[in-house]
């Protein structure tokens, strides 16, 4: 089946630092790719739509400065949270849906757990 | 996006099955009822999708009213590690548009007992 590779798994760092967080479609191409974030005890938080050779689609409210995404090929799609602070730690989860194929369920990853201290 | 509405919370016995339900009474003609589960400290896992018709997989089924207002998910015999959240979502099946966006709600926990 489908296969969305996330990593790192978890991330602990100090406030300010720049983290990035790849996700990939192992054995198949995504066009679309779509951010999520997780707080503890919450539902899942669209955050962005990530998409293959333009700019990413930000929900209302999410700091697109603080969030950058680049989804550089049709595998690989990247999430970097920039200075981040300890508000930003949270679970951060990626999913893919096939390329020309509407009709199927979108695939997630593993997602990232995200600490700033 | 259309809304889903689901109990916050439901128990089941291991082995026994389970009915989850899901009301969407403002379901357009186009949207497609998605389930997907969450186990703790995981991303979701889709489960069963349906437009119209009653569906089975090696999952779950799921059972769509005939006015398309609401919906069931069926685990057949429950186990330990079916212990989740599970989520309705309503999604268009607009290709290339907003439509194809998932938005979660608050979902249904499952607690299995032994």
């Amino acid at each position: 089946g489908a296969v969305v590779s996330q990593h790192p798994s978890r991330v602990i760092c100090k406030s300010g630092t720049s983290v990035k967080i790849e996700c990939r479609s192992l054995d198949f191409q995504a066009t679309t790719m779509f951010w999520y974030r997780q707080f503890p005890k919450q539902s899942l938080m669209l955050m962005a739509t990530s998409n293959e050779g333009s700019k990413a689609t930000y929900e209302q409210g999410v700091e697109k400065d603080k969030f950058l995404i680049n989804h550089a090929s049709l595998t690989l799609s990247t999430l970097t949270v920039t200075s981040a602070h300890p508000e930003d730690s949270s679970f951060y989860i990626c999913s893919a849906r096939e390329t020309g194929r509407g009709d199927q369920p979108q695939h997630f990853g593993d997602g990232t757990r995200l600490s700033i201290l | 996006d259309a809304k889903t509405t689901q109990p916050n919370s439901m128990e089941s016995n291991e082995e026994e099955p389970v009915h989850l339900p899901c009301n969407h009474s403002t379901i357009s003609g186009t949207d497609y009822i998605h389930w997907y589960r969450q186990l703790p400290s995981q991303g979701p896992e889709y489960v069963i999708h349906g437009l119209t018709s009653n569906v089975n997989n090696r999952m779950a089924s799921l059972a769509i009213a005939e006015d398309r207002k609401s919906s069931t998910l069926i685990l057949h015999r429950a186990t330990l590690r079916d212990a989740a959240v599970y989520y309705c979502i309503l999604r268009g099946e607009n290709y290339g548009g907003a439509t194809n966006k998932l938005i979660f709600g608050t979902g249904t926990l499952l607690a299995v007992q032994p």
